[in-house]
């Protein structure tokens, strides 16, 4: 069964356009959700994160926002820029309890000059 | 800072073979992991040690092995490959079990 669940798979955007990726969960014991950022040929890395305590959370160009009584996140990239153009994974686990994460299937995003 | 590297980046193998991926960190972390990325299938844990001699069952562990030979290198053994699981296997490791994961670049297993 899949936990956490990305939507849509692909993603395309002009440049400045603002992106959205979408992410739902199930389990609601769930307390911490990272979004990893992943260019080809390399591994992903942390982008940004949030805890169920938290309903938005910003850094820079990238903004999760919470929604805890419907179990879905999202991402949103203002002013998109080419280099944003990669694959993003939405995650989850219990924070602090050093349980597994669970990640989403991932989301392409390609921006386009 | 640190890194993870992980060799070979490419691996090629015969049906039924059996192949190692290593891995090696420099953060000095306690606890590493390697998952397997399928194409549109998203990570999915395989084996994960919290400490040096610890080893933990991920989601996928049947057909593969691991060891933990040291507190830098986490190796995984793949025990019959199988064209099926052509994938790229990525090793990551964090300071403790909650805390933020850092991955390396992957190897790409191709099974002929």
């Amino acid at each position: 069964q899949q936990q956490v669940r990305q939507s849509p798979q692909s993603l395309t955007v002009w440049e400045g356009e603002t992106a959205i990726l979408n992410c739902s969960y199930e389990d609601s014991t769930f307390n911490y959700f990272p979004w990893y950022q992943q260019f080809p040929g390399e591994g992903p890395a942390l982008l940004i994160s949030i805890s169920s305590v938290s309903d938005k959370k910003e850094d820079g160009r990238f903004t999760i926002f919470f929604n805890k009584r419907e179990k879905k996140l999202s991402l949103h990239i203002t002013d998109s820029q080419p280099g944003d153009s990669a694959t993003y994974f939405c995650a989850a686990r219990q924070q602090g309890t050093g349980s597994k994460l669970s990640f989403g299937k991932g989301a392409k995003l390609t921006v386009s000059p | 800072g640190g890194i993870i590297t992980q060799t070979p980046k490419f691996l090629i193998g015969q049906e039924g073979q059996k192949l190692t991926l290593k891995c090696q960190q420099n953060f000095n972390h306690d606890t590493m992991y390697w998952y397997r990325q399928d194409s549109g299938k998203g990570l999915r844990l395989i084996y994960y040690s919290i400490t040096e001699n610890d080893l933990q069952k991920g989601d996928l562990s049947e057909g593969y092995d691991a060891s933990r030979e040291k507190k830098s290198s986490f190796s995984l053994t793949v025990t019959s490959a199988q064209k099926n699981e052509m994938a790229v296997f990525l090793c990551a490791s964090s300071r403790g079990g909650a805390d933020e994961q850092y991955f390396g670049p992957g190897t790409r297993l191709t099974v002929l």
